[in-house]
């Protein structure tokens, strides 16, 4: 089946650093990823959609200045979460729908603590 | 509006039991609907999907779904959970390959 791997799988970093998460599609490309952030026992809340070779689609409520989205290629897709601060911390996971398929593949997620 | 709904925030269950957890969706057209399994601290695994056709579902590690149009529900239910059930619970919308929208999630717990 189709694989996503994120990197990395957690992280921990002082306020106000940066920090950049990627997303893979290891054996399909994908012109679309998308990014969720999960807060403890909350729900998967959509932040944004990666679109390879365009501007990323953000979700209302969602700074595109502070969480950065690059769809470098057809295999990769990177979240940046600049001046990063406490409130910030969650466990953030993309996925990816392989081309002709009505169906999402997940990365494992990426933990982010900000002291 | 448009959403997606699990009633249940816990259910426990007895391990050996039946379960079922609850789905409902608000959209104008039915959406593709998903189960997805989610345990601590890991990714999601998607247990099943229905699409269109036959309206009981059979997904992984026993599961089984039905979608009921006339409720706009789409249940999942184990006739046997077993301890290593115990695990976050998400049902999910889409149309097409869009944004998936969860649900706030049942956290299941198995008791002894």
């Amino acid at each position: 089946g189709a694989v996503v791997s994120q990197h990395p799988s957690w992280v921990i970093c002082k306020s106000g650093t940066s920090v950049k998460i990627e997303c893979r599609s290891l054996d399909f490309q994908a012109t679309t990823m998308f990014w969720y952030r999960q807060f403890p026992k909350q729900s998967l809340m959509l932040m944004a959609t990666s679109n390879e070779g365009s501007k990323a689609t953000y979700e209302q409520g969602v700074e595109k200045d502070k969480f950065l989205i690059n769809h470098a290629s057809l295999t990769l897709s990177t979240l940046t979460v600049t001046s990063a601060h406490p409130e910030d911390s969650s466990f953030y996971i993309c996925s990816a729908p392989p081309a002709g398929i009505d169906e999402q593949f997940f990365g494992p997620g990426t933990r982010l603590t900000v002291l | 509006a448009q959403s997606v709904t699990q009633p249940d925030i816990h259910i426990t269950v007895s391990e050996g039991a039946s379960l079922e957890l609850r789905c409902n969706y608000s959209y104008g057209a039915t959406p593709y609907l998903f189960w997805y399994v989610q345990s601590p601290g890991q990714g999601l695994q998607l247990l099943l999907k229905y699409f269109s056709g036959d309206t009981l579902v059979q997904g992984i590690k026993g599961f089984e779904a039905e979608f009921k149009r006339s409720q706009s529900s789409f249940n999942l239910r184990k006739p046997s959970v077993h301890w290593s059930d115990a695990a976050e619970y998400f049902c999910a919308v889409s149309f097409g390959n869009e944004k998936l929208t969860f649900g706030t999630g049942t956290r299941l717990t198995i008791i002894p």
